[in-house]
């Protein structure tokens, strides 16, 4: 059974700083992954999606890279902004493509301080 | 170009309650997810229709149940509310039949369950 992990829990840095959102799994036979990105009672709005055979995806100051084998992603985050306050989430979907039936971690609350 | 529309987006049911949750994928998407979110489990995945199919289903009791209209609208029903089901209901659309691409969700249906 795949299991997704994602550290730090919660994290607080001052605007300004570089920083790197960690997430791991444990079966690394996965199609791909996403991470998304949750405001407080909102709905997830996806920031990138890496396929199996890519190791990385930019988008503006994100950089997402993805080390299938060691069943790893991390999330880079360029020059925070207090607008980067959210919840990061990462998903897998498994390698026989099941449908849409993702695998979330338990995200990373991110704050950024003025 | 509209995006996945939730309703309600909140109501509160009472226990023994049934309760119908609707959504309405991004136009020509064909795949509709249906995933809860609470603070303990996060977010599990409940269910996917495509071309008003069930194709996936998630480890849900049998009070769970949905289905998908030929506009590729779906809905989701929980009956006999229990208090553990209070939550966020998050429906996701994706394009076509190979499920490559992103997954694009709404702003969700928060339920609580008194």
């Amino acid at each position: 059974k795949q299991e997704v992990t994602q550290i730090p829990a919660a994290l607080s840095v001052p605007e300004g700083e570089n920083l790197v959102l960690n997430c791991s799994f444990t079966d690394s036979a996965i199609y791909n992954l996403q991470w998304f990105r949750q405001d407080p009672g909102k709905g997830l709005t996806s920031l990138l999606l890496i396929q199996s055979s890519q190791r990385e995806q930019t988008s503006g100051r994100l950089n997402a890279s993805l080390d299938k084998s060691s069943g790893r992603s991390t999330l880079y985050i360029a020059a925070s902004q207090p607008g980067d306050s959210a919840t990061y989430l990462c998903a897998v979907r498994p390698s026989n493509n099941a449908g849409n039936m993702l695998t979330f971690g338990g995200g990373t609350r991110l704050m950024v301080k003025p | 170009k509209a995006g996945v529309t939730q309703t309600p987006r909140y109501l509160i049911k009472t226990r023994g309650q049934q309760v119908t949750l609707s959504c309405s994928p991004i136009s020509g998407h064909r795949s509709v997810s249906w995933y809860q979110q609470t603070p303990g489990q996060g977010l599990q995945f409940l269910f996917e229709y495509f071309s008003e199919t069930q194709r996936n289903k998630g480890n849900f009791p049998g009070r769970f149940s949905g289905r998908q209209f030929s506009n590729s609208r779906s809905e989701m029903n929980v009956s006999t509310l229990e208090l553990g089901d209070s939550a966020l209901y998050l429906c996701a659309s994706s394009p076509g039949h190979l499920n490559t691409g992103e997954l694009f969700f709404g702003e969700g249906s928060r339920l609580t369950v008194l």
